[in-house]
């Protein structure tokens, strides 16, 4: 069962911030939050993990509430590259869900 | 540096044929997974390998799916007597760890292959 859930879908303005949220209120104290993306009839991509503290890569950050019961990816300005199925999972959780459909649009 | 690579890309069979889908994972990654995505879904676990051994076989949907890993490298999963509803997109990943860690598992990203579209007629 997914320890996971988001918005089926998002759309957003390119050149604006895109903010994908996750719940993941039954998560324990060591797992980490993983966020992957899936561009249409590609395999899935990592973009970035964190456990406890907010992180930052050249693709995205990622924002995790204090009590780590949910997160948020930012892509801090979206192209319309980025329009894709992004998942947020839980590290063991080997079942990624459906995902939120982020459509990016010009 | 090579990725994760799947064979055949397409594979079109009918109805009751056995096929076997292939995935060499990235050189030197200890664990290997296999999904699949039907159309507008998405993914679905169906095992992993830590080395040769698979110790979850739970996402396996039937006892027609099987899959074996030689050497730590390349896996096969086999579909014996395909249906119509085992058409779906096979995903292949793999990572350099997947362990357990404090009574949880934990592991390293994963790095995808392209998929191997199977079509049961």
């Amino acid at each position: 069962d997914a320890k996971t859930t988001q918005p089926p879908s998002m759309d957003c303005a390119e050149g604006r911030a895109a903010n994908l949220p996750c719940n993941h209120s039954t998560i324990s104290g060591n797992e980490y939050v993983y966020w992957y993306r899936q561009i249409h009839s590609q395999g899935p991509q990592y973009i970035i993990h964190g456990l406890k503290n907010n992180e930052t890569n050249e693709m995205a950050s990622l924002i995790i509430t204090e009590d780590r019961k949910s997160s948020t990816l930012i892509l801090p300005h979206a192209t319309l590259r980025d329009t894709a199925v992004y998942y947020c999972i839980l590290v063991g959780q080997l079942t990624f869900g459906s995902g939120t459909q982020l459509t990016v649009l010009p | 540096g090579a990725g994760v690579s799947q064979s055949p890309s397409n594979k079109v069979t009918e109805k009751g044929k056995d096929v076997e889908l292939r995935c060499d994972p990235i050189s030197g990654h200890t664990a290997l997974y296999w999904y699949r995505q039907s159309l507008g879904q998405g993914l679905e676990f169906l095992i992993y390998f830590q080395g040769n051994s698979a110790p979850d076989k739970s996402g396996l949907p039937s006892d027609r799916f099987s899959a074996e890993r030689t050497g730590g490298s390349v896996s096969t999963l086999t579909i014996q007597r395909t249906q119509q509803e085992d058409s779906a997109v096979y995903l292949c990943a793999s990572s350099s760890y997947y362990g357990t860690s404090g009574g949880g598992r934990t592991y390293n990203e994963q790095f995808f292959g392209p998929g191997t579209r199977l079509t049961v007629l």
